[in-house]
């Protein structure tokens, strides 16, 4: 059973704009979320990350946003860039382990 | 560079024929781990290495091996591979389990 979701396949948005690409989570043994971005044949890069004691964590153009109550994650993108257009990985750790949702491919458009 | 390697690149086999993917990371970094891409599933943990000669499942293990005899390399071993463990697989190292973990290229896998 999947425990971390990511609903939205693919997200297009104009440069310049915001991008917002939003997680769901089902366990609330979860106390660390990230974010990774992949590129075609590349492994995925870390982009930013949360701890489940916060709410928000800003680096340069991305934001996290944490609302425990709701198990929604979400990350902002502002301005997004055309080379953020790859797919981008919610995480989440517990015990160990990590466990991915299904990816979000963002397209930017110029 | 600081990176991790993984090879072959890409594979195609026959089931049931043994076969192992390398991983080997030049960061002295604790915790290792395999994970498998699938459409539909994205990324699912295998198995992860707190430490040298410390193992443990992760969500997939069924149908794979791996060993951490030294700090840097930790093997991916499918025993007798069957067509639904055709994959993309990935490896990743991080300093400690909470840390970023670092990916490596990732090892496209056919079996037939």
């Amino acid at each position: 059973d999947q425990q971390v979701k990511q609903n939205s396949p693919s997200l297009s948005v104009q440069e310049g704009r915001i991008s917002i690409l939003n997680c769901d989570y089902t366990n609330s043994m979860f106390d660390y979320f990230l974010w990774y971005k992949k590129y075609p044949a590349e492994g995925p890069t870390f982009l930013i990350s949360i701890s489940s004691i916060k709410d928000k964590n800003e680096d340069g153009r991305f934001t996290v946003f944490l609302n425990k109550s709701a198990k929604h994650l979400s990350l902002h993108i502002v301005p997004s860039q055309p080379g953020d257009s790859a797919v981008y990985f919610c995480a989440a750790y517990t015990g160990n382990q990590f466990y991915f949702g299904t990816g979000t491919s963002l397209t930017v458009i110029p | 560079e600081a990176q991790v390697t993984q090879n072959p690149r890409y594979l195609i086999t026959v089931t049931g024929k043994k076969l192992t993917v390398t991983c080997s990371q030049n960061m002295n970094h604790e915790y290792m781990s395999w994970y498998r891409q699938d459409p539909g599933l994205g990324l699912r943990q295998i198995y992860y290495s707190m430490n040298v000669e410390v193992t443990d499942k992760g969500d997939v293990p069924e149908g794979y091996k791996v060993s951490r005899k030294e700090k840097r390399n930790f093997p991916l071993i499918l025993e007798s591979p069957s067509p639904n463990q055709t994959s993309l697989y990935f490896c990743a190292s991080s300093s400690q389990v909470w840390e970023t973990q670092y990916f490596g290229p990732g090892t496209r896998l056919l079996v037939l």
